[in-house]
Parts: structure tokens; C-alpha cells; sequence
């Protein structure tokens, strides 16, 4: 059975780096081809993809955002933890972890529950 | 970036309704799209990926179609479950887009 769990701060205040973690299980982060991915969807609007890491430790990011984000793995831990900087009201969103599969090309088959992250002083 | 416009952005149906979503990217994607239904307070499931493959223990009421630029998801005949928002999603290249949202309610 595939999970994958994120784990972090619900509240951040502005200016301050969020830093979430990924846990997840029933793969591996060193299997060819596969990868984890961070997506995040503000209230009420579309989702929008942010970073993926794959097993080869090539990385990817939003160039909207790639400046304030850095994403990396522990593949003997399970995790992949993203960090953002210099946070802002306007990054208040549900933040979901994702297994991306289909090689450079991912679609994502497996997700986390989703936590809600709100940015206010 | 690849634009995704999703068409339309609301639909009201009935159970068992035969509902039609489109999808269509600003460039050329060959068949690197793929759909996921939201429900409330969830997170996204994926129903189709690669346009038209069914993702494993999706119900085959769901079937997409189409390559290139423009795209379609079609469920057959609707069930509650379905009263849902849908996402396109494409990945033929970085960054990864999605489209804006079809959201499927109660007629």
C-alpha cells in the first residue's frame, strides 16, 4: 500500500521559510523512473505544481517560484522535505505531497492528504 | 509555459448524465495529459493519464480522449461520487500546468 503523509507548520508568519516534510511508504525513492513532488492549491483555485525531485536526484522547480524553493530527499528516511522562503499571505494553500511516475514526463498517482498552510502575522 | 484551458469552468448534471470536459493546451503535447478528479476537502485523485490510459482501479464509466492541443474526459454516466471538480494536467515538459478547473454539481 502506497502513503504518503505531510508533515509541518500550519501557521508561518511573513517573511518567515516554511520547511514541510513528506513521509511516505510502499515505495522507493531510488526506483528508476519515479519521483515526488510538491503541488499547492490556494482556497478555492486551481492547483499549481511547485517542485519534483526524482531518483536520480535531478530536481525541478516552478521558475515562478524557483528562487524561494528548494527541495530534497532522504531516501533511506522515506522523505522529501520542501522549504520556502520568504513567505507571504498570498502562499496561504492546502500543500500536497505527490508520487510522480512516467519518468521525465509525471503524472501523479498517489497523493498526500493535504495540509493547510496560512501565512499571517 | 504551456497554457491549460479547461472549458468549461461549471456544469450542472444529473445522475447519469453523460458529461464532456475539454481540455486544450497552448502547444503541441502530443498525448502527455492527464485527469484527476477533487472532491471537497481532498486531495486530487488521477483517473487518466497519458490522454486516454485508464489509471488502475478507476471506474470505466471515465474515459479520456484526444492529442496535440485539445483533449477530452468523458464520464458515461454520472454517479454522486462524481459531482467533483476536474483537473487537466499536462507533462510533456517542465514546469508541470494545470488547467483551471471544471467543477461538475447537481443539476
Amino acid at each position: 500500500q502506497i502513503t504518503l503523509k505531510e508533515s509541518g507548520p500550519t501557521l508561518v508568519k511573513p517573511t518567515q521559510t516554511l520547511t514541510l516534510t513528506c513521509t511516505f511508504s510502499g515505495f522507493s525513492l531510488s526506483t528508476n523512473g519515479l519521483g515526488v513532488g510538491w503541488l499547492r492549491q490556494p482556497p478555492g483555485k486551481a492547483l499549481e505544481w511547485l517542485a519534483l525531485i526524482y531518483w536520480d536526484d535531478d530536481e525541478r522547480y516552478s521558475p515562478s517560484l524557483n528562487s524561494r524553493l528548494t527541495i530534497t530527499k532522504d531516501t533511506s528516511k522515506d522523505q522529501v522535505v520542501l522549504t520556502l522562503t520568504n513567505m507571504d499571505p498570498v502562499d496561504t494553500a492546502a500543500y500536497y505531497c505527490a508520487r510522480g511516475s512516467g519518468w521525465r514526463t509525471p503524472d501523479f498517482d498517489y497523493w498526500g492528504q493535504g495540509m493547510l498552510v496560512t501565512v499571517s502575522s | 509555459d504551456i497554457q491549460m484551458t479547461q472549458s468549461p469552468s461549471s456544469l450542472s448534471a444529473s445522475v447519469g448524465d453523460r458529461v464532456t470536459i475539454t481540455c486544450r493546451a497552448s502547444q503541441y503535447i502530443s498525448s502527455y495529459l492527464n485527469w484527476y478528479r477533487q472532491k471537497p476537502g481532498k486531495a486530487p485523485r488521477l483517473l487518466i493519464y497519458a490522454a486516454s490510459s485508464l489509471q488502475s482501479g478507476v471506474p470505466s464509466r471515465f474515459s479520456g480522449s484526444g492529442s496535440g492541443t485539445d483533449f477530452t474526459l468523458t464520464i458515461s454516466s454520472l454517479e454522486l461520487e462524481d459531482f467533483a471538480t476536474y483537473y487537466c494536467q499536462q507533462s510533456v515538459s517542465f514546469p508541470l500546468t494545470f488547467g483551471g478547473g471544471t467543477k461538475v454539481d447537481i443539476k
